[in-house]
């Protein structure tokens, strides 16, 4: 099936600014959502429609998606942030995932 | 509390029938959309496919569509997800979500079950 194209890992120093990507041709023409995964619990929603985050989702996470590329950024981040991050959209009345970018926290 | 409750872990063997499910609480369950999601080991995430309680349509990811079963119980706040006869590639975690604002596509995943490990021996 298809997948959208997300880095498999990315890492970032404590209190820098960590983006994480996701690619496909014309993504900037879909509505992506964002979820971040912690290690052994459920995913988490937090950026819906391509730049709106849900309630109790701090605003240190943000999304963009233009062109060919959808873009999570966290800034200021936290030993919290480590998880793993999926971006997700739907296509034709089902849903394509990205592979999932583990977020490391040096 | 807004939840997704989910029904504990399963063993079976290869050829065995399962059903496992997926009890909402604390919100309106017949109007919004659930979906049922797989994470194989070490894997990422494939939506199976979605109900609707409120007239149980559903609708299957081409992936899935013919390998399993979707149904619900709007009476019981419950949707469930059901093999009739299980392989080895089937065990995974399966987690049901509610999509957000009670739309049918094209939109997120608000709410998670904790998720249920399926193992299957072959």
């Amino acid at each position: 099936s298809t997948e959208l194209s997300q880095p498999l890992s990315v890492s970032v120093a404590l209190g820098q600014t960590a983006k994480i990507t996701c690619e496909e041709n014309k993504i900037g023409l879909k509505s992506v959502h964002w979820y971040q995964q912690k290690p052994g619990q459920a995913p988490v929603l937090v950026i819906h429609r391509d730049s709106n985050r849900p309630s109790g989702i701090p605003d240190r996470i943000s999304g963009s998606n233009s062109g060919n590329t959808a873009t999570l950024t966290i800034t200021r981040v936290q030993a919290g942030d480590e998880a793993d991050y999926y971006c997700k959209y739907w296509d034709s009345g089902t849903v394509v995932f990205g592979g999932g970018t583990k977020l490391t926290v040096l | 509390e807004v939840q997704l409750v989910q029904s504990g872990a399963e063993v079976r063997k290869a050829g065995e029938s399962l059903k496992i499910s997926c009890k909402g609480s604390e919100y309106s369950f017949s109007n919004y959309w659930i979906g049922w999601v797989r994470q194989m080991p070490g894997k990422g995430l494939e939506l199976m496919g979605t109900v609707y309680p409120g007239d149980s349509e559903i609708r299957y990811s081409p992936s899935f569509q013919g390998q399993i079963t979707i149904s619900c119980d709007k009476s019981i706040s419950t949707a469930y997800l059901q093999w009739s006869s299980l392989t080895a590639s089937d065990t995974a975690l399966y987690y049901c979500v509610r999509l957000k604002g009670g739309s049918a596509t094209g939109v997120g995943f608000d709410l998670w079950g904790q998720g249920t490990p399926v193992v299957v021996s072959s």
